[in-house]
């Protein structure tokens, strides 16, 4: 599976868009873009996911370069509970034999 | 939480004592993983399993033993703990392939 690169951290004030960049330049093109946050120790928490489309749900959007190499989720309205860490792996047909890498701690402030 | 139960939640052992670690599901899903992290880390992958006596291994698996003999139950063994053991364990479960993963609450095992 590739790897991915995230910033380790980033700010965002609430009530804002939080944009959460991933680079994945080596992806393949059976494999997918998933995203999960992790709140404290919990277990982490599917956010969403996609292959080539860009996708949207309740919680976020996730926007896929043309290319593929890089995709960004998007929290559209921040709140002080979004404050997690945001991990962007990529994964081909079988999501949970994946990589974590260190994910990006997002730190939402009044 | 997809019937995802994990225990014990909390544990503490000694060095060289074996510990098994249960992850238990309640909708007969076929795919199961074990993940350890470590502090300030991301997840790694330990074993997986595809089914019933199905299992291999993951990035980080030396150390570990697993075992699944009923569909709702994938145990991870510690033949003898060592310090280096200690962490949170998560178990997950994969609905199908091409679809998310979903963890458990996590186990956290202290070996002193």
């Amino acid at each position: 599976d590739a790897k991915t690169t995230q910033p380790t951290s980033m700010d965002c004030a609430e009530g804002r868009a939080a944009n959460l960049p991933c680079n994945h330049s080596t992806i393949s093109g059976n494999e997918y873009v998933y995203w999960y946050r992790q709140i404290h120790s919990q277990g982490p928490q599917y956010i969403i996911h996609g292959l080539k489309n860009n996708e949207t749900n309740e919680m976020a959007s996730l926007i896929i370069t043309e290319d593929r190499k890089s995709s960004t989720l998007i929290l559209p309205h921040a709140t002080l509970r979004d404050t997690a860490v945001y991990y962007c792996i990529v994964a081909q047909g079988n999501a949970g034999k994946s990589t974590f890498g260190d994910g990006t701690t997002l730190t939402v402030k009044p | 939480d997809a019937g995802i139960t994990q225990s014990p939640r909390h544990k503490v052992t000694e060095t060289g004592t074996p510990v098994t670690l249960r992850c238990h599901q309640t909708e007969n899903h076929r795919y199961m993983y074990w993940y350890r992290q470590d502090p300030g880390h991301g997840l790694r992958l330990i074993h997986y399993s595809y089914g019933v006596k199905d299992t291999d291994k993951g990035e980080v698996s030396d150390g570990y033993s697993v075992s699944r003999s009923k569909t709702e139950d994938f145990l991870l063994t510690l033949e003898s703990a060592t310090s280096s053991q200690t962490s949170v364990y998560f178990c997950a479960i994969l609905l199908r392939l091409e679809s998310e993963a979903f963890f458990g609450q996590g186990t956290r095992l202290t070996v002193v």
